[in-house]
Protein backbone atom coordinates (compact mmCIF):
# COMPACT_ATOMS: atom_id res chain seq x y z
CA UNK A 1 0.00 0.00 0.00
CA UNK A 2 0.97 3.32 -0.24
CA UNK A 3 -0.41 5.71 2.73
CA UNK A 4 -0.71 9.14 3.42
CA UNK A 5 -1.68 10.45 6.88
CA UNK A 6 -2.76 13.84 7.51
CA UNK A 7 -3.25 15.57 10.76
CA UNK A 8 -5.19 17.30 12.30
CA UNK A 9 -8.17 16.51 10.11
CA UNK A 10 -9.71 19.92 11.12
CA UNK A 11 -9.29 23.00 12.49
CA UNK A 12 -10.60 26.10 14.23
CA UNK A 13 -8.62 28.98 15.61
CA UNK A 14 -8.75 32.80 15.88
CA UNK A 15 -7.22 34.91 13.41
CA UNK A 16 -3.72 35.36 14.18
CA UNK A 17 -2.68 32.07 15.21
CA UNK A 18 -0.01 30.03 14.11
CA UNK A 19 -1.42 26.55 12.67
CA UNK A 20 0.66 23.74 12.15
CA UNK A 21 -0.41 20.88 9.64
CA UNK A 22 1.57 17.37 9.63
CA UNK A 23 2.17 14.97 6.87
CA UNK A 24 3.40 11.57 7.21
CA UNK A 25 3.66 8.71 4.85
CA UNK A 26 3.06 5.71 7.02
CA UNK A 27 4.36 2.92 4.99
CA UNK A 28 7.28 4.37 2.31
CA UNK A 29 9.67 6.88 2.44
CA UNK A 30 8.84 9.85 0.16
CA UNK A 31 11.67 12.28 -0.77
CA UNK A 32 9.20 14.79 -2.04
CA UNK A 33 5.65 15.72 -0.59
CA UNK A 34 3.54 18.31 -2.17
CA UNK A 35 1.64 20.65 -0.24
CA UNK A 36 -2.27 21.32 -2.09
CA UNK A 37 -5.12 24.26 -1.36
CA UNK A 38 -8.97 23.43 -2.41
CA UNK A 39 -11.02 25.76 -2.26
CA UNK A 40 -15.09 24.68 -1.89
CA UNK A 41 -16.19 23.26 -5.36
CA UNK A 42 -12.69 24.08 -6.95
CA UNK A 43 -9.70 21.75 -7.97
CA UNK A 44 -6.42 21.24 -5.90
CA UNK A 45 -3.87 24.14 -6.54
CA UNK A 46 -0.30 22.97 -5.91
CA UNK A 47 1.15 25.69 -3.38
CA UNK A 48 4.77 24.11 -2.91
CA UNK A 49 7.47 21.14 -3.40
CA UNK A 50 9.00 19.99 -0.25
CA UNK A 51 12.03 18.20 -0.29
CA UNK A 52 13.65 16.00 2.08
CA UNK A 53 16.80 18.10 3.68
CA UNK A 54 15.92 21.09 1.61
CA UNK A 55 14.38 24.20 0.96
CA UNK A 56 10.90 23.87 -0.07
CA UNK A 57 10.22 25.70 -3.16
CA UNK A 58 7.22 27.99 -3.84
CA UNK A 59 4.44 28.09 -6.91
CA UNK A 60 4.05 31.83 -8.04
CA UNK A 61 2.46 33.55 -5.84
CA UNK A 62 1.94 31.51 -2.42
CA UNK A 63 4.16 33.60 0.18
CA UNK A 64 6.81 31.53 1.86
CA UNK A 65 7.04 33.50 4.78
CA UNK A 66 3.37 32.79 4.88
CA UNK A 67 3.20 29.52 4.76
CA UNK A 68 6.10 27.59 6.24
CA UNK A 69 7.05 24.20 4.92
CA UNK A 70 9.80 21.25 6.43
CA UNK A 71 10.24 18.32 5.67
CA UNK A 72 13.29 17.03 8.64
CA UNK A 73 12.44 13.44 7.45
CA UNK A 74 11.99 10.99 4.78
CA UNK A 75 7.97 10.31 6.33
CA UNK A 76 7.27 13.69 7.52
CA UNK A 77 6.85 16.98 6.38
CA UNK A 78 4.90 19.83 8.32
CA UNK A 79 3.13 22.80 6.48
CA UNK A 80 2.80 25.69 9.46
CA UNK A 81 0.02 28.72 8.32
CA UNK A 82 1.69 31.59 10.50
CA UNK A 83 -0.75 34.16 11.55
CA UNK A 84 -3.89 33.01 9.94
CA UNK A 85 -6.68 35.29 8.78
CA UNK A 86 -10.04 34.54 7.21
CA UNK A 87 -9.36 34.42 4.26
CA UNK A 88 -6.38 31.61 4.70
CA UNK A 89 -9.71 29.20 5.55
CA UNK A 90 -9.34 26.51 3.09
CA UNK A 91 -9.20 22.59 2.62
CA UNK A 92 -5.27 21.97 2.89
CA UNK A 93 -4.18 18.68 1.06
CA UNK A 94 -1.24 16.62 1.22
CA UNK A 95 0.70 14.26 -0.99
CA UNK A 96 3.90 12.32 -1.32
CA UNK A 97 5.59 10.68 -3.64
CA UNK A 98 6.71 6.80 -3.56
CA UNK A 99 10.53 6.51 -3.32
CA UNK A 100 12.58 8.46 -5.44
CA UNK A 101 11.30 10.69 -8.82
CA UNK A 102 9.65 8.80 -11.16
CA UNK A 103 7.00 8.34 -13.28
CA UNK A 104 5.12 7.24 -10.07
CA UNK A 105 1.69 8.62 -9.32
CA UNK A 106 1.75 11.07 -6.17
CA UNK A 107 -0.85 9.43 -3.21
CA UNK A 108 -2.52 12.08 -1.26
CA UNK A 109 -3.67 12.26 3.02
CA UNK A 110 -7.18 13.03 3.65
CA UNK A 111 -6.79 16.76 4.19
CA UNK A 112 -7.11 19.31 6.58
CA UNK A 113 -9.92 21.30 7.01
CA UNK A 114 -8.74 25.06 8.51
CA UNK A 115 -11.05 27.80 9.48
CA UNK A 116 -9.98 30.41 10.82
CA UNK A 117 -12.33 33.06 13.03
CA UNK B 1 0.97 27.05 -19.47
CA UNK B 2 -0.02 23.90 -18.57
CA UNK B 3 -3.74 23.54 -19.22
CA UNK B 4 -6.22 20.87 -17.87
CA UNK B 5 -10.04 20.58 -18.78
CA UNK B 6 -12.84 18.52 -17.64
CA UNK B 7 -16.24 18.11 -18.99
CA UNK B 8 -19.01 17.66 -18.29
CA UNK B 9 -19.06 19.47 -14.92
CA UNK B 10 -21.28 16.95 -13.32
CA UNK B 11 -23.29 14.07 -14.28
CA UNK B 12 -26.27 12.45 -13.27
CA UNK B 13 -26.58 8.52 -14.08
CA UNK B 14 -29.31 5.97 -13.20
CA UNK B 15 -27.83 2.31 -11.72
CA UNK B 16 -26.24 0.90 -14.77
CA UNK B 17 -26.07 3.87 -17.24
CA UNK B 18 -22.97 3.46 -18.70
CA UNK B 19 -21.28 7.31 -19.45
CA UNK B 20 -17.57 8.46 -20.29
CA UNK B 21 -15.90 11.47 -18.88
CA UNK B 22 -13.64 13.70 -20.99
CA UNK B 23 -10.23 15.61 -20.25
CA UNK B 24 -8.74 17.82 -22.36
CA UNK B 25 -5.22 18.65 -22.24
CA UNK B 26 -2.19 21.21 -23.34
CA UNK B 27 0.75 20.47 -22.44
CA UNK B 28 4.61 21.10 -23.89
CA UNK B 29 5.61 17.72 -22.75
CA UNK B 30 3.36 14.81 -21.04
CA UNK B 31 5.00 12.46 -18.59
CA UNK B 32 2.13 11.37 -17.39
CA UNK B 33 -1.56 11.70 -16.81
CA UNK B 34 -3.42 10.41 -13.65
CA UNK B 35 -6.77 10.00 -12.51
CA UNK B 36 -8.23 10.14 -9.38
CA UNK B 37 -11.41 9.98 -7.60
CA UNK B 38 -11.88 12.23 -4.38
CA UNK B 39 -15.11 11.51 -2.00
CA UNK B 40 -16.72 14.48 -0.45
CA UNK B 41 -13.95 16.01 2.47
CA UNK B 42 -11.47 13.52 1.07
CA UNK B 43 -8.30 13.87 -0.21
CA UNK B 44 -7.62 12.36 -3.74
CA UNK B 45 -7.42 8.32 -4.42
CA UNK B 46 -5.59 7.09 -7.15
CA UNK B 47 -6.65 5.10 -9.98
CA UNK B 48 -4.61 5.57 -13.02
CA UNK B 49 -1.94 6.59 -14.64
CA UNK B 50 -1.30 6.67 -18.31
CA UNK B 51 2.11 7.25 -20.23
CA UNK B 52 1.23 7.33 -23.78
CA UNK B 53 -1.23 7.90 -26.65
CA UNK B 54 -3.53 4.20 -26.92
CA UNK B 55 -2.51 3.24 -23.48
CA UNK B 56 -5.16 1.40 -21.51
CA UNK B 57 -6.11 0.57 -18.17
CA UNK B 58 -9.20 -1.16 -16.09
CA UNK B 59 -10.04 -1.34 -12.72
CA UNK B 60 -13.70 -3.06 -11.95
CA UNK B 61 -15.88 -0.70 -13.50
CA UNK B 62 -13.65 2.04 -15.12
CA UNK B 63 -11.47 2.54 -17.84
CA UNK B 64 -9.37 4.97 -18.66
CA UNK B 65 -7.84 5.79 -22.26
CA UNK B 66 -5.59 8.33 -23.65
CA UNK B 67 -4.87 9.91 -26.82
CA UNK B 68 -2.33 12.49 -27.48
CA UNK B 69 -5.33 15.67 -26.72
CA UNK B 70 -7.16 14.11 -24.15
CA UNK B 71 -8.01 11.46 -21.76
CA UNK B 72 -11.62 9.48 -20.93
CA UNK B 73 -12.51 8.20 -18.05
CA UNK B 74 -15.10 5.25 -18.74
CA UNK B 75 -17.75 3.99 -16.10
CA UNK B 76 -19.57 0.94 -17.04
CA UNK B 77 -22.85 0.15 -15.36
CA UNK B 78 -22.11 2.35 -12.35
CA UNK B 79 -23.53 1.67 -8.98
CA UNK B 80 -24.16 4.30 -6.14
CA UNK B 81 -20.82 3.95 -4.92
CA UNK B 82 -19.02 5.09 -7.43
CA UNK B 83 -20.44 8.59 -6.97
CA UNK B 84 -17.67 10.86 -6.69
CA UNK B 85 -15.57 13.57 -8.14
CA UNK B 86 -13.18 12.33 -10.66
CA UNK B 87 -10.42 14.32 -11.33
CA UNK B 88 -7.61 14.75 -14.24
CA UNK B 89 -4.21 15.72 -13.46
CA UNK B 90 -0.82 15.84 -15.98
CA UNK B 91 2.69 16.13 -15.21
CA UNK B 92 4.45 17.88 -17.22
CA UNK B 93 7.14 19.66 -14.81
CA UNK B 94 9.08 17.95 -12.80
CA UNK B 95 6.52 15.80 -10.99
CA UNK B 96 4.19 18.67 -10.30
CA UNK B 97 0.41 18.06 -11.07
CA UNK B 98 -1.67 20.08 -13.02
CA UNK B 99 -5.80 19.66 -11.88
CA UNK B 100 -8.77 19.67 -13.60
CA UNK B 101 -11.78 21.03 -11.75
CA UNK B 102 -13.43 17.49 -11.56
CA UNK B 103 -16.86 15.98 -12.87
CA UNK B 104 -19.04 15.35 -10.11
CA UNK B 105 -20.94 12.23 -10.48
CA UNK B 106 -24.08 10.72 -9.06
CA UNK B 107 -25.26 7.49 -9.84
CA UNK B 108 -28.81 6.93 -8.57
CA UNK B 109 -30.18 3.61 -7.26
Amino acid sequence: GAVVSQHPSWVICKSGTSVKIECRSLDFQATTMFWYRQFPKQSLMLMATSNEGSKATYEQGVEKDKFLINHASLTLSTLTVTSAHPEDSSFYICSALKGARSNQPQHFGDGTRLSIL
Amino acid sequence: EDQVTQSPEALRLQEGESSSLNCSYTVSGLRGLFWYRQDPGKGPEFLFTLYSAGEEKEKERLKATLTKKESFLHITAPKPEDSATYLCAVDANDYKLSFGAGTTVTVRA
